[in-house]
């Protein structure tokens, strides 16, 4: 149980474009998703929580119109990295959790994205 | 602020010998802490936590971990290693129960036959 899918798990695409990642818990209610960032061989990073229907709240420093994220179900949620940059290449990871806050995190496979 | 530390970025251990990671934290409250496995190009597994209660923690794949408060360390252990332990540990802790997740920053487990 608590499956989390990621999708699509490699892309790679030209700078400038904007690249759409889906994050999906197959067999639980999601109420929250997060979604992390990992540059090589470092520590994941929180970028955002967010709270299905409602705005995602970002960490400091991450730019909200750069990466768009969407939770619009309580099983979908998407992350968008818009006009992508070489500097945006990175492992993206987003998990999930049921509940208030009471569960743990659930993991999905990962997003590398490489943009040339 | 909460922050983890592992030390260690690489620890190389024989097949069969004893595993041992480190993880020391810091919180202003009584945190809830963690330790996850990650292989490559894969998303984080969840070992084992720490919520309340015990402090000696068993988790999957033979792992435990024990909570010293006094020393705000949660080091993990297994007794012997196999090679298909080799992977990224991270250890985490969160001041908030299960969200705002603090990770360290991992350590990668070399198992040699």
């Amino acid at each position: 149980g608590a499956v989390v899918s990621q999708h699509p798990s490699r892309v790679i695409c030209k700078s400038g474009t904007s690249v759409k990642i889906e994050c999906r818990s197959l067999d639980f209610q999601a109420t929250t998703m997060f979604w992390y960032r990992q540059f090589p061989k470092q520590s994941l990073m929180l970028m955002a929580t967010s709270n299905e229907g409602s705005k995602a709240t970002y960490e400091q420093g991450v730019e909200k119109d750069k990466f768009l994220i969407n939770h619009a179900s309580l099983t979908l949620s998407t992350l968008t990295v818009t006009s992508a940059h070489p500097e945006d290449s990175s492992f993206y990871i987003c998990s999930a959790q049921t509940g208030q806050g009471d569960q743990p995190q659930h993991f999905g496979d990962g997003t590398r994205l490489s943009i040339l | 602020a909460q922050s983890v530390t592992q030390l260690g970025s690489h620890v190389s251990v024989s097949e069969g010998a004893l595993v041992l990671l480190r993880c020391n934290y810091s919180s202003s409250v009584p945190p809830y802490l963690f330790w996850y496995v990650q292989y490559p190009n894969q998303g984080l597994q969840l070992l084992l936590k720490y919520t309340t209660g015990a402090t000696l923690v068993k988790g999957i794949n033979g792992f435990e971990a024990e909570f010293k408060k006094s020393e705000t360390s949660f080091h993990l252990t297994k007794p012997s290693a196999h090679m298909s332990d080799a992977a990224e540990y991270f250890c985490a802790v969160s001041p908030t129960g299960f969200q705002k997740l603090v990770f360290g920053t991992g350590t990668r487990l070399l198992v040699s036959p």
